[in-house]
């Protein structure tokens, strides 16, 4: 099955701990993106990456780091600077440009303890 | 900013009726894409405007860009309660895609 997977799909973490989200894709996409959902809102972006070893901030960049090691992989981790991590958090992503359709994976539902 | 904003925030419909949705953006496009989220799921992709296109179909969704007015619409026909989600427009240019708050649809029974 060609897709995009991330786990877990439910994550609880204690206020002060860093915590790692998975993101995994078999597509052959170069580019790979973020994105922070609250409850009723839209998606906002965190980071993308258009190619291995290349990423970019995006509009809510601050309390998250995140690396790209691998063209499949794309890991975001949420730090204890993070004010307000509680939130829905997916991960896309697509052929190249970010304007090209964006696949999405299922989530994962941070909430902080 | 050139976050799409949707109108109406929330839509309710009587299954078979035709559902329509409205996005309006700030500045210029490459495309416009609209997407559809189930809750708690991730986005699903719906349909792909270029900038040029005027009006696409994509089996029963119709949308529209009127790109001299920052706008775009999406039209369900004969909707179906299987339609209930949230549908997102996303303004694409060469740097980003964003994302508005949605249109929560219920298609009802």
């Amino acid at each position: 099955d060609g897709g995009i997977t991330q786990s877990p799909k439910y994550l609880f973490r204690k206020e002060g701990q860093n915590v790692t989200l998975s993101c995994e894709q078999n597509l052959n996409h170069d580019a790979m993106y973020w994105y922070r959902q609250d409850p009723g809102q839209g998606l906002r972006l965190i980071y993308y990456s258009q190619i291995v070893n290349d990423f970019q901030k995006g509009d809510i960049a601050e309390g998250y780091s995140v690396s790209r090691e691998k063209k499949e992989s794309f890991p975001l981790t949420v730090t204890s600077a993070q004010k307000n991590p509680t939130a829905f958090y997916l991960c896309a992503s697509s052929i190249s440009r970010p304007n090209n359709e964006q696949f999405f994976g299922p989530g994962t539902r941070l909430t902080v303890l | 900013s050139q976050q799409g904003e949707e109108d109406p925030q929330a839509l309710s419909i009587q299954e078979g009726e035709n559902a329509t949705m409205n996005c309006s953006y700030k500045t210029s496009i490459n495309n416009l894409q609209w997407y559809r989220q189930n809750s708690g799921r991730g986005l699903v992709h719906l349909i792909l405007i270029r900038s040029n296109e005027r009006e696409k179909h994509s089996g029963r969704l119709r949308v529209t860009l009127d790109t001299s007015k920052k706008s775009s619409s999406l039209l369900i026909t004969a909707s179906r309660a299987a339609d209930t989600a949230s549908y997102f427009c996303a303004p694409g240019s060469a740097r980003q895609l964003t994302f508005g708050s949605g249109t929560q649809l219920t298609v009802l029974p």
